[in-house]
């Protein structure tokens, strides 16, 4: 069973910092995403990446497919109370190209004015 | 805004129970997926509808299922509720079955089972 584990589970920061979420298996995936969920809504996609070494950034988010591709980091500069929310990654299990997506249990970011 | 919509957003039911969740995908969107996301949990696959065939399930009982229709609604069905179920049920559209069609979820339907 592919899984994908997400560090750290719960981060506090001050506004300005940055930080880093990682998210690893052990398990080839054939492309991964990034989401962002708020409390009381479904998760929203920020990313998808698909080459091994893909680095791609959106505004203050940088997001990384490792080389193997059995990992993937999402960093942020200078993070802002907008910011805070859960983040998941995903991925569809196995090589194929399947709808099915395996979820990380999730990163929860609180970013304190 | 994702154009995913899903009834109620919340539910209250009885264990032993029966229960329909509802979403109404985006328009044009012929493949809808249904997640179960427990408290502090990312969300895990139940099963996808494309074209209203079932094309893929995960680790879940037959008490499970669903339906798709034509009109790019859909509904979830669970019978002989457990304690377990308890959990926030996410609905995604795409415009088709492949992971890298980029999947839009409603906002959720939170039941409880007591």
């Amino acid at each position: 069973t592919q899984l994908l584990e997400q560090s750290p589970q719960f981060l506090s920061i001050q506004e300005g910092e940055n930080l880093t979420v990682y998210c690893n298996s052990s398990s080839v995936f054939s492309s991964l995403q990034w989401y962002r969920q708020e409390p009381g809504e479904g998760p929203v996609l920020l990313v998808t990446v698909v080459t091994g070494g893909e680095v791609k950034k959106l505004k203050r988010l940088t997001f990384q497919f490792g080389d193997a591709r059995k990992d993937s980091s999402l960093h942020i500069t200078a993070a802002q109370p907008g910011d805070t929310g859960l983040y998941l990654c995903a991925g569809p299990p196995g090589s194929g190209n399947t709808g099915k997506l395996i979820f990380g249990q999730g990163t929860t970011l609180q970013v304190k004015p | 805004e994702t154009g995913v919509t899903q009834s109620p957003t919340h539910l209250i039911k009885t264990r032993g129970q029966q229960v329909t969740l509802r979403c109404s995908s985006q328009s044009g969107h012929n493949t809808v997926s249904w997640y179960q996301q427990a408290l502090g949990q990312g969300p895990q696959f139940i099963f996808q509808y494309y074209r209203e065939e079932e094309n893929g399930r995960g680790n879940f009982p037959p008490r499970f299922s669903g339906l798709q229709f034509p009109n790019y609604s859909s509904e979830l069905n669970v019978n002989a509720l457990e304690l377990d179920d308890s959990a926030l049920y996410l609905c995604a559209s795409s415009l088709g079955p492949g992971a890298l069609a980029e999947a839009f979820f409603g906002q959720g339907t939170r039941l409880t089972v007591v």
